[in-house]
């Protein structure tokens, strides 16, 4: 059965580096999120990506986060400039026609931030 | 605001038991999600609704749009369905609003 991948599933980082997670996402799926949980708490919508663009972020994703599609496979997370408030497991998403659709989780990439 | 309130946090039960879950919302939805959240923190979707109700094996979901509410059940549970159980809903645009959850222990 297709399903979402994420690399790497442990990343460690020095506050103020920048740090990239990746992810490839189900092949004939349009729609592609960024979700992240901090420890503890609820999980978070960060943004949702459809046909090359941003196509909603929340007040989280400000200008530290970027995404962007490289190539037909990938879809990535940038971090600019790491925080430690940013240590959290970062999820990605994907569904195939919509966004009120069923969405397919990756297995995560937990980030620290030291 | 909008916001997305889960009961029970936290359950306990013995395998074959009925569980029921609970998740409300403060005002008009377009979709609401439920996901099972796993010890190693993958999530899984489990039903995603808009109206009435729907069953997959011994897991069912309804969802009563004028009550605002949604519940999540499940028949003749067993030690694997302990997890977290999350409800998430679209109020009206793409962005998921996620509930706290519900651990779900069942003992053997």
């Amino acid at each position: 059965e297709p399903e979402v991948t994420q690399t790497p599933s442990h990343q460690v980082t020095q506050m103020g580096q920048e740090v990239i997670l990746r992810c490839v996402p189900i092949s004939n799926h349009l729609y592609f999120y960024w979700y992240r949980q901090i420890l503890g708490q609820k999980v978070e919508f960060l943004v949702s990506f459809y046909n090359n663009e941003i196509s909603e972020k929340s007040e989280i994703f400000d200008d530290q986060f970027s995404v962007e599609r490289p190539d037909g496979s990938n879809f990535t997370l940038k971090i600019r400039s790491t925080k430690l408030e940013d240590s959290a497991m970062y999820f990605c998403a994907s569904s195939e026609v919509g966004t009120q659709e069923t969405q397919y989780f990756g297995p995560g990439t937990r980030l620290l931030v030291l | 605001k909008n916001e997305v309130e889960q009961s029970p946090q936290n359950l306990t039960a013995q395998e074959g038991e009925f569980i029921t879950i609970n998740c409300s919302y403060s005002v008009g939805i377009s979709a609401l999600h439920w996901l099972q959240q796993h010890p190693g923190g993958g999530i899984v979707s489990l039903f995603m609704l808009s109206s009435g109700k729907k069953k997959h094996g011994r897991l069912i979901a309804t969802i009563n749009i004028q009550e605002k509410h949604s519940s999540l059940h499940i028949t003749a549970s067993h030690p694997r369905d302990s997890a977290v159980y999350i409800c998430a809903v679209h109020f009206g645009n793409e962005k998921l609003t996620f509930g706290t959850g519900t651990r779900l222990t069942i003992i053997p």
